[in-house]
């Protein structure tokens, strides 16, 4: 149990789909965060949220759109994905300061067909 | 743009050896952390030093941080095959600000044989 937890745990979805992915802390965290994990690359970061507010855009496509409804709870919701997007997503979430260490969920495995 | 990048990419040991990992990173840092990842599971966070620390330890782990060479090891001694993961290090850059800018290296793929 890592005080973050992801659902679900493998999606698999068309090009056409629309589906979302939910990210829940039980830490008292007040940031959120969520990352792209793809074979034989860097993690990605694609959105922050500090205190419900998004606090960066990593010039992510607009058919992945966060939402955080209050700070426990995130979601990356997808529309019209791309087959290149299918990878692992993970959510974390931290104390918001520079030096706080990201709790990590066991993340999403997507893959688009 | 990447940040940090672990050395080696991959790291094979028998069991009872020591793991040495290194990081470089191109700009300066306020802070350098390591993260562990299991095979299908989260980034767990390891230890974090602060760029005005030289060496940290935790347990079984040892990182120094070397500002001026713009590099950082991770020291795992009296390996086990638990240890078997990737290993990443992530820096942080924005002073006093959120933890948005962490920025992770590719990692190093660490495998100890029984």
């Amino acid at each position: 149990e890592t005080g973050v937890t992801q659902t679900p745990r493998h999606l698999v979805m068309g090009m056409t789909n629309k589906k979302s992915l939910k990210c829940e802390q039980h830490l008292g965290h007040n940031a959120m965060y969520w990352y792209k994990q793809s074979a034989k690359k860097p993690l990605e970061l694609m959105f922050v949220y500090n205190f419900k507010e998004q606090t960066e855009n990593n010039s992510v496509p607009s058919r992945f759109s966060p939402e955080c409804p209050n700070s426990s709870h995130l979601f990356l919701h997808l529309h019209t994905l791309q087959p290149e997007d299918s990878a692992l997503y993970l959510c974390a979430s931290s104390q918001g300061a520079s030096d706080s260490p990201l709790h990590f969920g066991n993340g999403t495995r997507l893959t688009v067909t | 743009s990447q940040q940090g990048e672990e050395d080696p990419q991959a790291l094979s040991i028998q069991e009872g050896e020591n793991a040495t990992m290194n990081c470089s990173y191109k700009t300066s840092i306020n802070n350098l952390q390591w993260y562990r990842q299991n095979s299908g599971r989260g980034l767990v966070h390891l230890i974090l030093i602060r760029s005005n620390e030289r060496e940290k330890h935790s347990g079984r782990l040892r990182v120094t941080l070397d500002t001026s060479k713009k590099s950082s090891s991770l020291l795992i001694t009296a390996s086990r095959a638990a240890d078997t993961a990737s290993y990443f290090c992530a820096t942080g850059t924005n002073y006093g600000g959120s933890q948005g800018n962490l920025i992770f290296g590719k990692g190093t793929k660490l495998s100890v044989k029984p």
